[in-house]
C-alpha cells in the first residue's frame, strides 16, 4: 500500500528556512516522479516542484532559486528545502507520487497519491 | 489567477446531474495535454478522481465521468449524493512554462 507522510512544517519568520520531509512506503521514491504541491489557506492547489526518477528537477517560478527538491534513496524519503521564506509561502504542503503514462508519442503524468500535508506558516 | 479556469461554485439537489467546466488555452489543454480531476473533501488531502481525461481509478464510482474537447474539459457527476460535496480541481500541463503542472482554481460543489 502506498503511503506518504509529510513532516517538518511549522511557524517560521520571514527570511527563514525550513526543510520538509515526505517519508514514503509501498514504493521506491527514486524510481518514480515525485512532486510537492501547496495550498494557501482558503485557496486552490499550486504545483511547486518535481523530481524525475533520473534526478532532473523543475520548479514553479514563484519558488525558483529559493526552494530545492531532493531525495534520500536510503531512507526512501523526499525533501523540500525552503529558504528565504515569504508570507506568501504560507500553505499546506503536500507531497505527491506521480504516475506517468504514454499515449502514442506523448507522455503525461498525474498526481496519483497524496500525503496528508504539513502546514507552513511564515509570519513574524 | 489560475492558468485553468473553473467556475467558483456549482450546486445541485440529490439525484441531479451537475457539470464542472475547466477552460484552458492553446499551451495546455488545447495543445493536447490530458486533463485530470481531483476531489478534495473538507479538511483532507486531494484525491485523484479522473485521469487521462475520462478514466476512473479503481474505487471511484461510475457516477463520475470526464470529457475533453478543444481547449476545455468537463467533469460530470450524476446521481448527486450528499457525500459528493467537496472542492473539485482540474489539472493539466502547460508547455509555455518550464516543466509546469497547472491546476484550475477549484470549484466548490454544494449538494442542496
Amino acid at each position: 500500500e502506498v503511503q506518504l507522510v509529510e513532516s517538518g512544517g511549522g511557524l517560521i519568520q520571514p527570511g527563514g528556512s525550513l526543510r520538509l520531509s515526505c517519508a514514503a512506503s509501498g514504493f521506491t521514491v527514486s524510481s518514480n516522479y515525485m512532486s510537492w504541491v501547496r495550498q494557501a489557506p482558503g485557496k486552490g492547489l499550486e504545483w511547486v516542484s518535481v523530481i524525475y526518477s533520473g534526478g532532473t528537477t523543475y520548479y514553479a517560478d514563484s519558488v525558483k532559486g529559493r526552494f530545492t527538491i531532493s531525495r534520500d534513496n536510503s531512507k526512501n524519503t523526499l525533501y523540500l528545502q525552503m529558504n528565504s521564506l515569504r508570507a506568501e509561502d504560507t500553505a499546506v504542503y503536500y507531497c505527491a507520487l506521480l504516475t506517468r503514462y504514454c499515449s502514442g508519442t506523448s507522455c503525461y503524468s498525474y498526481f496519483d497519491y497524496w500525503g496528508q500535508g504539513t502546514l507552513v506558516t511564515v509570519s513574524s | 489567477q489560475s492558468v485553468l479556469t473553473q467556475p467558483p461554485s456549482v450546486s445541485g439537489a440529490p439525484g441531479q446531474r451537475v457539470t464542472i467546466s475547466c477552460t484552458g488555452s492553446s499551451s495546455n489543454i488545447g495543445a493536447g495535454y490530458d486533463v485530470h480531476w481531483y476531489q478534495q473533501l473538507p479538511g483532507t488531502a486531494p484525491k485523484l478522481l479522473i485521469y487521462g481525461n475520462n478514466n476512473r481509478p479503481s474505487g471511484v464510482p461510475d457516477r463520475f465521468s470526464g470529457s475533453k474537447s478543444g481547449t476545455s474539459a468537463s467533469l460530470a457527476i450524476t446521481g448527486l449524493q450528499a457525500e459528493d460535496e467537496a472542492d473539485y480541481y482540474c489539472q493539466s500541463y502547460d508547455s509555455s512554462l518550464s516543466g509546469s503542472w497547472v491546476f484550475g482554481g477549484g470549484t466548490k460543489l454544494t449538494v442542496l
